[in-house]
C-alpha cells in the first residue's frame, strides 16, 4: 500500500514570496491533516479536513495561510507572502476516518522543508 | 487547552532499556500515541493507548495511567537504530474532532 506522498521535499524561497505544497492522502483515508514542525519541536496541527471539508482550523494563519482538498483527495497548502518565522517542516498526514472510539492511527508523509530567508 | 511534557534527551547504551516519560494535562482524552522520528524523517507510528495498562509490541512497550495524566514508552534491548526522537501525543474528545497534540518529542541517544 502506498503511503502519503508530498511534494517538493525541499523548498527555499524568500520571505514575501509565495509558496505551495502537495498531499496525496493514502487510498481511501477521508481524513487529511497538515502540520507544521518547527525544530526540535513537535508537529503542530494546522488545519484538518473530513473529506473535503474542513473539520479544525483553529490554528491556521488565515492572513497568510490556505489550504483546500478539492474532491476529498489531494491537498495544497500555500503560504501568501512567507515570513522568516515559517521556515519549518510541513508535514501531511492522512487516517481513515475521525471516529474517536477507536484506534484511528494518523500516517505521514516525508515533509516538505521550507527555508526562507 | 492541552499540555504535554516529556524529557528533552535520553542516553542509553546498546541492548540496554530507557524508559520515556510522559505526563498530560488534557481538558478531553481519547488515547495516547507514541511516534518514532529519526531525524529528517516523518513521524511513525509506534503504539496507542487508550485503556489503563501495558501495551506490548516485540521491543516497545507502552503504559497509560489516566488518572495520573501518565504514560510511558519502555524499549527493551536497545539497537543503535532506536537513535531517534519519541513523541507523545494525546487525543482530543469528539469536541475537538479527535485532534491530536504532541509533545517536543525526546531524543534518544544509543551509544556502542
Amino acid at each position: 500500500e502506498a503511503g502519503v506522498a508530498q511534494s517538493p521535499r525541499y523548498k527555499i524561497i524568500e520571505k514575501r514570496q509565495s509558496v505551495a505544497f502537495w498531499c496525496n492522502p493514502i487510498s481511501g483515508h477521508a481524513t487529511l491533516y497538515w502540520y507544521q514542525q518547527i525544530l526540535g519541536q513537535g508537529p503542530k496541527l494546522l488545519i484538518q479536513f473530513q473529506n473535503n471539508g474542513v473539520v479544525d482550523d483553529s490554528q491556521l494563519p488565515k492572513d497568510r495561510f490556505s489550504a483546500e482538498r478539492l474532491k476529498g483527495v489531494d491537498s495544497t497548502l500555500k503560504i501568501q507572502p512567507a515570513k522568516l518565522e515559517d521556515s519549518a517542516v510541513y508535514l501531511c498526514a492522512s487516517s481513515l476516518d475521525l471516529a474517536g472510539d477507536r484506534e484511528d492511527t494518523q500516517y505521514f508523509g516525508p515533509g516538505t522543508r521550507l527555508t526562507v530567508l | 487547552g492541552q499540555n504535554i511534557d516529556q524529557p528533552t534527551e535520553m542516553t542509553a547504551t546498546e541492548g540496554a532499556i530507557v524508559q520515556i516519560n510522559c505526563t498530560y494535562q488534557t481538558s478531553g482524552f481519547n488515547g495516547l500515541f507514541w511516534y518514532q522520528q529519526h531525524a529528517g524523517e516523518a513521524p511513525t507510528f509506534l503504539s496507542y493507548n487508550v485503556l489503563d495498562g501495558l501495551e506490548e509490541k516485540g521491543r516497545f512497550s507502552s503504559f497509560l495511567s489516566r488518572s495520573k495524566g501518565y504514560s510511558y514508552l519502555l524499549l527493551k534491548e536497545l539497537q543503535m537504530k532506536d537513535s531517534a526522537s519519541y513523541l507523545c501525543a494525546v487525543r482530543g474528545g469528539r469536541d475537538s474532532w479527535g485532534k491530536l497534540q504532541f509533545g517536543a518529542g525526546t531524543q534518544v541517544v544509543v551509544t556502542p
